[in-house]
């Protein structure tokens, strides 16, 4: 248990589906992340939430829609998804200063077909 | 686009060697330097959060150390183990906007045989 949760742990869906992936912290932090990692590539960043307004959307696409309902919860909405965004991703927390390391969730193993 | 670096990509070493591999970051605009381990099937655990010049810190075997004016990070394990085996991440931090943003290295994967 790292103290962050992470729900599924593995999702395959089609092109069509739509899906959500859930994140969850208790630990009083205030900023919550989303990063994909693809085959070969380092941690990419994807979202940030800081006291659950979005501070950061580093040009993803729209068929990736995050919400933030509140401190400790966030979810990653998955739409008409494409086989290339097939990959690892991970949702972090962490106090919001660069100060502080993050706390990871063990990933959701997403795939595409 | 910031850069981190991270060398080497892999390595490979024998149970009780002691091993290093390195880090490279902007030298302008330092606010730290994380460095995690990622073991497989695990999420990414933070080992150090590095701020000050000459700054060293330690962790049972594994140690690190920081110039931020050249822009580099060395990790160190001594003796190393078989449950040593992971991959070494490196991260540079970007506080302003709100939260912490951080640019990870490609990291360093090490397997320790035995």
């Amino acid at each position: 248990e790292t103290g962050v949760t992470q729900t599924p742990r593995h999702l395959v869906m089609g092109m069509t589906n739509k899906k959500s992936l859930k994140c969850e912290q208790h630990l009083g932090h205030n900023a919550m992340y989303w990063y994909k990692q693809s085959a070969k590539k380092p941690l990419e960043l994807m979202f940030v939430y800081n006291f659950k307004e979005q501070t950061e959307n580093n040009s993803v696409p729209s068929r990736f829609s995050p919400e933030c309902p509140n401190s400790s919860h966030l979810f990653l909405h998955l739409h008409t998804l494409q086989p290339e965004d097939s990959a690892l991703y991970l949702c972090a927390s962490s106090p919001g200063t660069a100060l502080r390391g993050y706390t990871f969730g063990s990933g959701t193993r997403l795939t595409v077909v | 686009i910031l850069n981190v670096e991270q060398s080497p990509q892999s390595l490979h070493v024998q149970e009780g060697d002691s091993t290093n591999f390195t880090c490279s970051f902007p030298s302008s605009n330092f606010y730290a330097l994380h460095w995690y381990r990622w073991e497989t099937a695990k999420s990414p655990e933070a080992l150090f959060v590095m701020t000050l010049n000459g700054d060293e810190k330690k962790k049972g075997r594994i140690s690190a150390t920081l110039n931020t004016k050249e822009g580099y990070s060395y990790l160190y394990i001594k003796g190393s183990q078989p449950e040593d085996s992971a991959t070494y991440l490196c991260a540079f931090p970007n506080p302003t906007g709100g939260g912490n943003k951080l640019t990870f290295g490609t990291g360093t994967q090490l397997k320790v045989e035995l």
